[in-house]
């Protein structure tokens, strides 16, 4: 999990604070969109996605709001639990079978 | 665990040697993948393969060569590398339907240090 190294920007919260991780994408045609979480030791695990035809999705704790005039994607983490301290990565669908990745954001929870 | 498994977790290997990473799906998908993850960069695709036929190749080098048995198992067979190759090789799997949009489940990948 350790994937993106030195320069990994990091978001620090306390625990049960809400968390907002935030992506820029840089394609405007990019029709679907995916947050993965990436833990220690770990590959990249699917938390969410979206579609270009939706704002916002929901999910357990977890919601993606997706504003496509200025290509900006987010994931809010309700309550954060120290279990949630992990490399959040969003994925962005340029084309067919095609997903490009961000660099990623450390997220770390603080009891 | 997302029914992607990769053997080994781990390999160090000198830069003559040849070896092989594993990859098996669990989920019935169609199509899988191989990914570089290396410091400093975001998840890089190396090479995609759809009903075990290679769709994809990313400027990939020919030291890595991909092989795809079945639609359940991935193989990259490594043979001389580089230092610059140590990085963490991850595999996936998805359902690609007519519409191409489709969630890739990633393994735990392979950690890679070339010496």
């Amino acid at each position: 999990g350790e994937s993106v190294g030195l320069h990994l920007p990091t978001l620090s919260v306390q625990e049960g604070d809400n968390s907002i991780i935030n992506c820029a994408y840089s394609n405007s045609a990019s029709d679907y969109f995916i947050w993965y979480k990436q833990e220690s030791g770990k590959g990249p695990q699917f938390i969410i996605d979206i579609r270009s035809n939706m704002d916002k999705r929901q999910g357990q704790r977890v919601t993606v709001l997706l504003n496509k005039t200025v290509k900006h994607l987010s994931l809010q983490i309700a309550a954060t639990q120290p279990g949630d301290s992990a490399v959040y990565f969003c994925a962005e669908n340029e084309g067919f079978q095609k997903l490009v990745f961000g660099t990623g954001t450390r997220l770390l929870v603080s009891p | 665990e997302t029914g992607v498994t990769q053997t080994p977790r781990h390999l160090v290997m000198g830069m003559t040697n040849k070896k092989s990473l594993k990859c098996e799906q669990h989920l019935g998908h169609n199509a899988m993948y191989w990914y570089k993850q290396s410091a400093k960069k975001p998840l890089e695709l190396m090479f995609v393969y759809n009903f075990k036929e290679q769709t994809e190749n990313n400027s990939v080098p020919s030291r890595f060569s991909p092989e795809c048995p079945n639609s359940s198992h991935l193989f990259l067979h490594l043979h001389t590398l580089q230092p610059e190759d140590s990085a963490l090789y991850l595999c996936a799997s998805s359902q690609v339907g007519l519409a191409g949009v489709e969630t890739q489940y990633f393994g735990p990948g392979t950690r890679l240090l070339v010496l």
